[in-house]
């Protein structure tokens, strides 16, 4: 099966940029939309990009989402960091060929 | 406002059965698409099972294919997951998962509470 990998964990400082990547294991990044969300801590998921790079109503224009097909990569990046941005993030697709959905593993945020 | 209402989670032990129950309001449910979603404790998000609006197109992990049964009553707006032959490896937090179209496009938009299984002896 097609893999997400995401780093496990990435740290920044408030106010700054920090961008996570989620890579796919084979097949083409850009032939399936890829989905991001966060999860607070005992808190339930929410959405923050969908369809690579659209934004839910509510989610603040500091989160977008690219996609980058020399690296097959899909990347979430949040910039003016506050401590509330603390959390998990998870990428996500559907793979229409194998009808399954694939999570990666999660990235866990520090802000420093 | 949208609200998505697991219940039916328990304890109970290996081989046996239990019934989610995905309660819905505040939008009209047959106009999507729905999922289960389950995190096991201190563990990433595992996908379940994916259904369509009109229960026309329905998907699972293979981790449960056999097992379990989604199923969805658009009068009542509520979806259902029906899990056989419960393992340990099944405890977790189980989510009911809002698709923001009407077909299995697992564009998730809105995440319930979920609802707590624990299988063991």
């Amino acid at each position: 099966n097609v893999m997400l990998t995401q780093p496990r964990a990435v740290s920044e400082s408030p106010g700054k940029t920090v961008t996570i990547s989620c890579t796919r294991s084979s097949g083409n990044i850009g032939s399936d939309y890829v989905q991001w969300f966060q999860q607070r801590p005992a808190s339930s998921p929410t959405t923050v990009i969908y369809d690579d790079k659209r934004r839910p109503s509510g989610v603040p224009d500091r989160f977008s989402g690219s996609i980058d097909t020399s690296s097959n990569s899909a990347s979430l990046t949040i910039s003016g960091l506050r401590a509330d941005d603390e959390a998990d993030y998870y990428c996500q697709y559907y793979d229409r060929t194998s009808r399954i959905v694939i999570f990666g593993g999660g990235t866990r945020l520090t802000v420093l | 406002e949208i609200q998505l209402v697991e219940s039916g989670g328990d304890l109970v032990h290996p081989g046996r059965s239990l019934r989610l129950s995905c309660s819905t309001s505040g939008f009209t449910f047959d106009d999507y698409a729905f999922h289960w979603v389950r995190q096991a404790p201190g563990k990433g998000l595992e996908w379940v099972s994916g259904i369509s609006w009109d229960s026309g197109f329905i998907i699972y992990a293979d981790s449960v294919k056999g097992r379990f049964t989604v199923s969805r009553d658009n009068d009542k707006s509520s979806l259902y997951l029906q899990m056989n032959s419960l393992r340990p490896e099944d405890t977790a937090l189980y989510y009911c998962v809002k698709d923001l179209r009407s077909r299995v496009a697992a564009t998730f938009d809105w995440w319930g509470q979920g609802t707590l299984v624990t299988v063991s002896s």
